[in-house]
């Protein structure tokens, strides 16, 4: 069964960095592309980031292009997203995503985790 | 930058069809896809690739696609069914990767 569970959420300042996790398993993590996606509370979903299987390729939405890293080790069957300059509107459950299903598709999500960007 | 656009609501009685369309300039070029979010919950994958249905979604949900339009149907809608609906795709360039704003789907 494949399992997605990201960690590391929570409240922050403006300005500040705070690093997400994805932990997955029940599948061969270094064959799929990996995908943050978020959802403001009450909004709509929003893609935030793409990594390749091998990490060698990266998009970033405009929204967070040089704020924020998204990264992988396929070792630890793992995915990263480094959220540096957090501004109030980062404000949102951030989903970890399979690629899988066709280009640019979600197969399947985590239950998210909640970032609270507030002073 | 590129968008995708769907009504905000859509109404339907129990057993009747419901149809959540979703309109963009590169839905021709690139697949569509469909989530189904209800509340407090992660988004669930319905329609695949236009109109592929991943294993486990029931066949009352269908996809269909005609020029710059794709639509989700739901035919013989449950009370189960209400819940928020997602069209999403990829930009011309296929890089990029693009969501609705989402239909909320109530059973009357």
């Amino acid at each position: 069964e494949v399992q997605l569970v990201e960690s590391g959420g929570g409240l922050v300042q403006p300005g500040g960095s705070l690093r997400l996790s994805c932990a997955a398993s029940g599948f061969t993590f270094s064959s799929y592309e990996m995908n943050w996606v978020r959802q403001a509370p009450g909004k709509g979903l929003e893609w935030v980031s793409y990594i390749s299987s091998s990490g060698s390729t990266i998009y970033y939405a405009d929204s967070v292009k040089g704020r924020f890293t998204i990264s992988r080790d396929n070792a630890k069957n793992s995915l990263y997203l480094q959220m540096n300059s957090l501004r109030a509107e980062d404000t949102a459950v951030y989903y970890c995503a399979r690629g899988g299903g066709g280009p640019r598709c979600f197969d399947y999500w985590g239950q998210g985790t909640l970032v609270t960007v507030s002073s | 930058s590129y968008e995708l656009t769907q009504p905000p609501s859509v109404s339907v009685s129990p057993g009747q069809t419901a149809r959540i369309t979703c309109s963009g300039d590169a839905l021709p070029k690139q697949y569509a896809y469909w989530y189904q979010q209800k509340p407090g919950q992660a988004p669930v994958l319905v329609i695949y690739k236009d109109s592929e249905r991943p294993s486990g979604i029931p066949e009352r949900f269908s996809g269909s696609s005609s020029g710059t339009t794709v639509t989700l149907t739901i035919s013989g809608v449950q009370a189960e069914d209400e819940a928020d609906y997602y069209c999403q795709s990829a930009d011309s360039s296929g890089t990029y990767a693009v969501f609705g704003g989402g239909t909320q789907l109530t059973v009357l």
